[in-house]
């Protein structure tokens, strides 16, 4: 069956970089976009990007644009987000989520499915 | 930036009907898609392209949209539905940017 298994928890201080990996299996891994969301303690759900695992492009928030970076690696079917230049507003819980239908499926439309196990990132000096 | 509006809260009677909305300027032509989260756990998806519901979720939750608002409905409700609703859709540049709402605490009592 499907399913995202994440790293686990990382601490890291201001100003730092986090690089937290997703690692797919159950399903053809090339031909489902991945998505990341974070949410942060007692708040929403916070959409950051997606990547087409396939052609290795993507789309990420605006509000991340500099900050982040979604990477893949077919022979590992793992997906990876980094973050830099972190503060202690970045501390939340990560997760990586596939999307609701295949690249190849009509119609298409990017929305998450499958969630992943999270990471919870912790951001203090 | 687009915006997603729900309510903070809703609370609803055991067996009685419950409905959360959501509103957003691009709803009328972009798909709204409902979370459900429980404490500590990862959200789930409980209805897909605005009305469609994903094997193995509760035909009592149901799907609609009417101009900018899209709405979730939540029949003869129980316990177990208790949790916080979350809408998504995408954005209006052709990029396809997601965003959620801020979420709305459903209570059962």
């Amino acid at each position: 069956h499907v399913q995202l298994v994440q790293s686990g928890a990382e601490v890291k201080q201001p100003g730092a970089s986090v690089r937290v990996s997703c690692k797919a299996s159950g399903y053809n891994f090339s031909t489902y976009v991945i998505h990341w969301v974070r949410q942060a303690p007692g708040e929403s759900l916070e959409w950051m990007g997606w990547i087409n695992t396939g052609r290795g492009a993507g789309k990420n928030s605006q509000k991340f644009q500099d900050r982040v970076s979604i990477t893949r690696d077919t022979s590992a079917s793992t997906v990876v987000l980094e973050l830099s230049s972190l503060i202690s507003k970045d501390t939340a819980v990560y997760y990586c989520a596939r999307n609701g239908v295949g690249e190849n499926e009509r119609p298409f439309n990017y929305y998450m499915d499958v969630w992943g196990t999270g990471t919870t990132v912790t951001v203090t000096s | 930036s687009y915006e997603l509006t729900q309510p903070p809260s809703v609370s609803v009677s055991p067996g009685q009907t419950a409905t959360i909305t959501c509103s957003g300027d691009e709803l009328p032509r972009k798909y709204a898609y409902w979370y459900q989260q429980k404490s500590g756990q990862a959200p789930v998806l409980v209805i897909y392209d605005d009305i469609k519901r994903p094997s193995g979720i509760s035909e009592r939750l149901s799907g609609s949209t009417s101009g900018t608002v899209a709405s979730l409905t939540i029949s003869r409700a129980q316990v177990e539905d208790e949790g916080v609703y979350y809408c998504y859709s995408t954005d209006y540049t052709g990029n396809h940017r997601g965003v959620f709402g801020g979420g709305t605490e459903l209570t059962v009592l």
